[in-house]
């Protein structure tokens, strides 16, 4: 069973910077299993991006997924207040076929 | 407009069974796998199961696996997440969600609104 672990747990940073959010596999992923959610307090998670590249729609262009292997990253490259919320990966596993979940990056206003 | 809603909060007490439903619409319900997702207050999303409505074909996290049961009734777009036996510790926020397959890769792109689920004595 693949586990992914997200770094950091929190992340303090300002409107207008760049957040970088990693999550590690801990074994080989496809990089078409591998998506980003965001959460936001009382809401349901909303899809950020699939095949670990490829934004869901609506979502604007200032979000951005990279990786492969076992090392991925989500890049917001200039915060908006709105942002700021919990940020969970995810990636699917065909034997057994299972769809995990991170730990989850929580990204706060500095 | 595609969208997956939830029925409302439950309390229940140790001991009691439940079962709560996600309605699709918008959409072809039997065409897509829908998955139901766990959230403990203050934690993160674990994955439960899934099941494809067009031949209830099911799957299960090990970790659930025997703890819950997942159904669905085509007829009326309507998924079920059931217990036999609720415990203290079944108490969270329960989501469904619609599991898109595409060339790039696949992810769960509708999200119902969740249900809350309490059990206390």
């Amino acid at each position: 069973e693949i586990v992914l672990t997200q770094s950091p747990g929190t992340l303090s940073l300002s409107p207008g910077e760049r957040a970088t959010l990693s999550c590690r596999a801990s074994q080989s992923v496809s990089s078409s299993y591998l998506a980003w959610y965001q959460q936001k307090p009382g809401q349901a998670p909303r899809l950020l991006i699939y095949g670990a590249s490829s934004r869901a729609t609506g979502i604007p262009d200032r979000f951005s997924g990279s990786g492969s292997g076992t090392d991925f990253t989500l890049t917001i490259s200039r915060l908006e207040p709105e942002d700021f919320a919990v940020y969970y990966c995810q990636q699917y596993g065909s034997s057994p076929q299972m769809y995990t979940f991170g730990q989850g990056t929580k990204l706060e206003i500095k | 407009e595609v969208q997956l809603v939830q029925s409302g909060a439950e309390v229940k007490k140790p001991g009691e069974s439940l079962k709560i439903s996600c309605k699709g619409s918008g959409y072809s319900f039997t065409s897509y796998w829908i998955g139901w997702v766990r959230q403990m207050p203050g934690k993160g999303l674990e994955w439960m199961g899934i099941i494809y409505p067009g031949d209830s074909d099911t799957r299960y996290s090990p970790s659930f696996q025997g703890q819950v049961t997942i159904s669905a009734d085509k007829s009326i777009s309507t998924a079920y997440l059931q217990w036999s036996s609720l415990k203290a510790s079944d108490t969270a926020m329960y989501y469904c969600a619609r599991l898109i397959t595409m060339i790039v890769g696949d992810a769960f792109d509708i999200w119902g609104q969740g249900t809350m689920v309490t059990v206390s004595s």
